[in-house]
């Protein structure tokens, strides 16, 4: 069965500053990998997503996340925050032979600070 | 494209009704669609699977005999909460996934639901 785990629960990070959050995902083959993100009372909004080719991925507002084999890794990133991107992120794996389940990892929730 | 319309967004309801919720694709068909539960502060946690014209899918510890999925047509798909009750408050999020997931997943915008 594939798993998604997001270490931090939570980030406070100073706007300007640069982002990084951290998923690690576990199973057999390369899944369809996603970032989401869900702002208070909302729905999900996609940020990007890897399914094959080129390790980095761009996204939209900014964001780009690496896909590691190795480390079976989906690390997300942007270089400089903004006071918007607070909110909860939501990194996601998903798989064909899965029956096309999407499984969410724990979510992490990102604190801007002025 | 690609859009799938969930109804209600809000809904609140008395301890012991039932309550549907609707999650249409509006410009596409769809056999499969997920369900997911949220509770506050946590993540996305996958019910069911909904499959157009046969049995949903359910996932363990998940009652299916509370939480009812109708999929009987290609473009709409129902989760019914039978016998509400407060521990059912949640938000519901329904999703499909687009070419078998090789082109992502679209969400509904969820049905926040709260049980007095």
């Amino acid at each position: 069965a594939q798993s998604v785990t997001q270490p931090d629960i939570h980030i406070t990070v100073s706007e300007g500053a640069s982002l990084e959050l951290r998923c690690n995902y576990s199973y057999g083959a390369t899944p369809y990998l996603f970032w989401y993100v869900q702002s208070p009372g909302q729905g999900l909004q996609l940020l990007l997503k890897y399914f094959s080719g080129d390790t980095l991925v761009q996204g939209i507002k900014g964001f780009e996340a690496e896909f590691k084999r190795s480390q079976s890794s989906f690390n997300l990133r942007k270089p400089s925050v903004h006071w918007s991107d607070a909110a909860e992120y939501f990194c996601a794996v998903g798989a064909k032979a899965a029956g096309n389940k999407l499984t969410f990892g724990g979510g992490t929730r990102v604190l801007v600070k002025p | 494209g690609a859009v799938v319309s969930q109804h209600p967004s809000r809904v609140i309801c008395k301890s012991g009704t039932s309550v549907k919720i609707e999650c249409r694709s509006l410009d596409f068909q769809a056999t499969t669609m997920f369900w997911y539960r949220q509770f506050p502060k946590q993540s996305l946690m996958l019910m069911a699977t909904s499959n157009e014209g046969s049995k949903a899918t359910y996932e363990q510890g998940v009652e299916k005999d509370k939480f009812l999925i109708n999929h009987a047509s290609l473009t709409l798909s129902t989760l019914t909460v039978t016998s509400a009750h407060p521990e059912d408050s949640s938000f519901y999020i329904c999703s499909v996934p687009l070419a078998n997931g090789g082109n992502g997943y679209t969400f509904g915008s969820g049905t926040r639901l709260t049980v007095v």
